[in-house]
């Protein structure tokens, strides 16, 4: 079945540093890509996403690529702030009527002043 | 526009004790989905419902969870009896259709 694999945490860095999450998946089809984030008490929030090939999701700086040939859609941003700490999930939908979101495991990012 | 609400949002019980969920999802919204997500990992899905009929229930623990979506609007999702490996966030999600899921605060369960 589907299965997403993402970096294991926590990710510390300091303000301003370049961040890379790693995120890689198995499907069959052509499902689409989505990166969640989990602030401290609050739910998850769609962060970015990506539905084909080579689309690139972007959203408060932060960025992503659909790269089917190495099946990757790692997360990066050019300089982290404090407020970016929070727990960062790779997931990806299916094709068709069942459109669930298959998640990985998470990553916890903490970023220091 | 007001979001996903879910209740409780804390609950403690003794194994053995049933218990159940409740989900108010986006209004409008056909799809409504719940996840079980257990500390440390991501959230796995247990049922999705398109308006009040179960798109897919293959993850579901059917000897001990159920769940429904009575006309089509809010659900209610049950533990009976429950075990200790239950103790879990439980979200709700809901969609347009097929669209964009947004999910709801949560209801941590501790199963003691």
């Amino acid at each position: 079945g589907d299965s997403v694999t993402q970096m294991e945490g926590p990710v510390t860095l300091s303000e301003e540093a370049f961040l890379t999450i790693n995120c890689t998946y198995t499907a069959t089809g052509y499902p689409s890509l989505f990166w969640y984030v989990q602030y401290p008490g609050e739910g998850l929030q769609l962060l970015l996403k990506a539905t084909k090939a080579d689309d690139k999701g972007s959203n408060k700086g932060f960025e992503a690529t659909y790269r089917k040939e190495t099946t990757s859609f790692h997360l990066e941003k050019g300089s982290v702030q404090v407020s970016d700490s929070a727990v960062y999930f790779c997931a990806l939908s299916g094709t068709g009527g069942r459109r669930a979101l298959t998640f990985g495991s998470g990553t916890r990012l903490q970023v220091q002043p | 526009e007001a979001g996903v609400a879910q209740s409780p949002r804390y609950k403690i019980i003794e194994k053995r004790q049933s218990v159940a969920f409740w989900c108010n999802p986006i209004s409008g919204h056909a799809t409504l989905y719940w996840y079980q997500q257990i500390l440390g990992q991501g959230p796995k899905l247990l049922i999705q419902f398109q308006n009040n009929g179960v798109v897919d229930d293959s993850q579901l623990p059917k000897d001990r969870f159920s769940a429904e979506r009575l006309k089509g609007v809010d659900s209610t999702l049950k533990i009976q009896p429950a075990k200790l490996e239950d103790s879990a966030v439980y979200l709700c999600a809901s969609s347009l259709a097929l669209g964009e899921q947004f999910f709801g605060p949560g209801t941590r369960l501790t199963v003691l």
